[in-house]
């Protein structure tokens, strides 16, 4: 059975730094793409970041570009979003999930509060 | 990367059929078959219905369709039952290595 478990979401000041991990377990994670998919409170979903599957090609939207960084250890079956320069846009929950175009298995999400 | 267009609200009486729609452009929905929904119950996690534009993953009753004319997908729930009632999201590939979702269709079985 396919498991992705996020962790590391907090409440956090206006430019302060966060790291999300997302452990993942029931598939080979070293074969897959991993991606990253935020929801603010109440909004739709925005997709943040994905990762190849060796941690060779990483893409992000435009918005935090330059501030997220998304990494793997697939020694561990662990993804990462690194998140710096934290603005209070960035409050929602974040999403991992399996895939790159279409992601089939999502965790359950890790909240991210941003104080202004 | 601009968001897809889904109506907010549709309904429908148990048994019956809806059709949500999902508009994109020629760079994203209309320019490739990578277009997916999601269910999502509140609290909970979104789940993969469609993908493929017209593919069921194993486990997801064959009430769900897809299908994509020109910039436009459309996801139909036949048979409507009560549990159907969530929010649903569509997502396309946009080229560039850019993912986009609808706002989301908040769907009442009534």
């Amino acid at each position: 059975e396919v498991q992705l478990l996020e962790s590391g979401g907090d409440l956090v000041q206006s430019g302060g730094s966060l790291r999300l991990s997302c452990a993942a377990s029931g598939f080979t994670f070293g074969s897959y793409s991993m991606t990253w998919v935020r929801q603010a409170p109440g909004k739709g979903l925005e997709w943040v970041s994905t990762i190849g599957p060796s941690g060779g090609s990483t893409f992000y939207t435009d918005s935090v570009k330059g501030r997220f960084t998304i990494s793997r250890d697939n020694s561990k079956n662990t993804v990462y979003l690194q998140m710096n320069s934290l603005r209070a846009e960035d409050t929602a929950v974040h999403y991992c999930a399996r895939g790159y175009r279409q992601p089939d298995y999502w965790g359950q999400g890790t909240l991210v509060s941003v104080s202004s | 990367q601009s968001a897809l267009t889904q109506p907010p609200s549709a309904s429908g009486s148990p048994g019956q059929s809806v059709t949500i729609s999902c508009t994109g452009t020629s760079s994203d929905v209309g320019g490739y078959d990578y277009v997916s929904w999601y269910q999502q119950h509140p609290g909970k996690a979104p789940k993969l219905m469609i993908y493929d534009v017209n593919k069921r993953p194993s486990g997801v009753p064959d009430r769900f369709s897809g299908s994509k004319s020109g910039n436009t997908a459309s996801l139909t729930v036949s048979g409507l039952q009560a549990e159907d009632e969530a929010d649903y999201y569509c997502s396309s590939y946009a080229g560039s290595n850019n993912l986009v979702f609808g706002g989301g269709t908040k769907l009442t079985v009534l």
